[in-house]
């Protein structure tokens, strides 16, 4: 079975703080993306990642950054973090990116700035 | 822009059939999926339509019309376990999945 972990489930830090959430995926998946979920929206991507130090930015980039050191981790950075950036974020993975292949999502990170 | 439109929430009766529409706009297609997320839980794949039809798979079967936009997941036999929000997501043209806000379906008894 594909396996997605995230270091935190849940995480409480102060405006401007640098956060750091990791992911890490144990199948050799080529690709791995950041989403961030609130409440009545669709998931959106933050970044994503099609191999090692290979990086895209997706439909909400501002205000992150990643780093793909490796080809099973990938982290998200929130250089300064704000009020606005409190939400579920989620890290996926997938084997390739093209046709049927889906993504296996981790059990996310609830991220509270105060 | 992208659009994908799904119920907000539907309510269903355990033992019965519910049907949740997924309508979409996007720059081209390249197949739709539909994942099931327990609340607080991460989304798990339910299903994949690439061509028109109905794909079945047990309880679950899922239906694509490309020319209308439009898809439906058919749940059969509801259990309770089968409350949770259900996300229809379409990839476009350049690979990327673009996502519904999901329906959130509550199964009474």
């Amino acid at each position: 079975d594909v396996k997605v972990t995230q270091s935190s489930r849940y995480l409480v830090k102060r405006t401007g703080e640098k956060v750091f959430l990791e992911c890490v995926q144990d199948m050799d998946h080529e690709n791995m993306f950041w989403y961030r979920q609130d409440p009545g929206l669709g998931l959106r991507l933050i970044y994503f990642s099609y191999d090692v130090k290979m990086k895209e930015k997706g439909d909400i980039p501002e205000g992150y950054s990643v780093s793909r050191e490796k080809k099973e981790r990938f982290s998200l950075i929130l250089e300064s973090a704000s009020t606005n950036q409190t939400s579920m974020y989620l890290c996926a993975s997938s084997l390739r990116p093209d046709s049927s292949y889906e993504q296996y999502f981790g059990p996310g990170t609830r991220l509270t700035v105060t | 822009g992208q659009n994908i439109d799904q119920p907000t929430e539907m309510t269903a009766t355990e033992g019965a059939i519910v049907q949740i529409n997924c309508t979409y706009q996007t720059s081209g297609f390249n197949g739709l999926f539909w994942y099931q997320q327990h609340a607080g839980e991460a989304p798990t794949f339910l299903s994949y339509n690439v061509l028109d039809g109905l794909e079945e798979k047990g309880r679950f079967s899922s239906f694509l019309s490309r020319s209308k936009g439009y898809s439906y997941l058919l749940l059969k036999e509801l259990q309770m376990k089968d409350s949770a929000s259900y996300l229809c997501a379409v990839r476009d043209s350049n690979y990327q999945l673009i996502w519904g806000a999901g329906t959130k379906l509550i199964i009474k008894p």
